[in-house]
């Protein structure tokens, strides 16, 4: 059964400062997706990673895929507090998410 | 940009009804589409996989029976809670993969409160 893990579960960053989320997952995929999601509403998409070695940017977040190593990050760069929300992962094959993170930017 | 739409997106009903919800593929054709539960502070639980013309894959603890699918067409489907009890009361969510982009696209999402 596929499994997709992400870490941290939770994150406090402050403004300004630099982090990363991971996504791990146990079989084969070539696609990958990150969303958004603040609360009570449904899910934003942020990132559609279709190969190995894939990176994409917007704004202040970078995702990057690793299809080797079943893995892939989420950058955020110079926190604010606009991105506080909870970010999941999810893997193409079943469309399975991770478990989230959930990202509060303190001043 | 490609859209799905939800309805309703709000609904509170009595123990023992039936509700049914339906979601929309605006302006693309979807073959497949999701169907997932979501309670407060957790993750999406995908409940079932629905393809056009053909009956849901359900995933291992989801009664289908008491979840009904129907995907009738290439821009709809439909979740029927049958029976609803207070424990069905969650948030879903659906979502719908765009056979030419591959892309996948998620509704607003329906709060269900069975009282």
């Amino acid at each position: 059964e596929l499994k997709v893990e992400q870490n941290p579960l939770f994150l406090s960053m402050q403004e300004g400062k630099n982090y990363t989320i991971y996504c791990n997952y146990s079989t084969t995929s070539d696609r990958l997706y990150w969303y958004r999601q603040d609360p009570g509403k449904s899910l934003e998409s942020l990132f559609v990673l279709l190969s190995n070695g894939a990176v994409k940017q917007e704004g202040r977040l970078m995702a990057s895929l690793d299809t080797k190593a079943r893995l892939s990050t989420l950058h955020i760069t110079a926190a604010v507090h606009d991105l506080s929300a909870t970010y999941f992962c999810a893997v193409e094959i079943d469309m399975r998410f991770g478990a989230g993170t959930r990202l509060t930017v303190k001043p | 940009g490609a859209v799905v739409s939800q309805h309703p997106s709000r609904v509170i009903c009595k123990s023992g009804t039936s509700v049914k919800i339906e979601c929309r593929s605006l302006d693309f054709q979807a073959t497949t589409m999701f169907w997932y539960r979501q309670f407060p502070k957790q993750s999406l639980m995908l409940m079932a996989t629905s393809n056009e013309g053909s009956k849901a894959t359900y995933e291992q603890g989801v009664e289908k029976d008491k979840f009904l699918i129907n995907h009738a067409s290439l821009t709809l489907s439909t979740l029927t809670v049958t029976s609803a009890h207070p424990e069905d009361s969650s948030f879903y969510i659906c979502s719908a993969r765009d056979w030419i982009e591959g892309t996948q696209y998620f509704g607003p999402g329906t709060r269900l409160l069975v009282l």
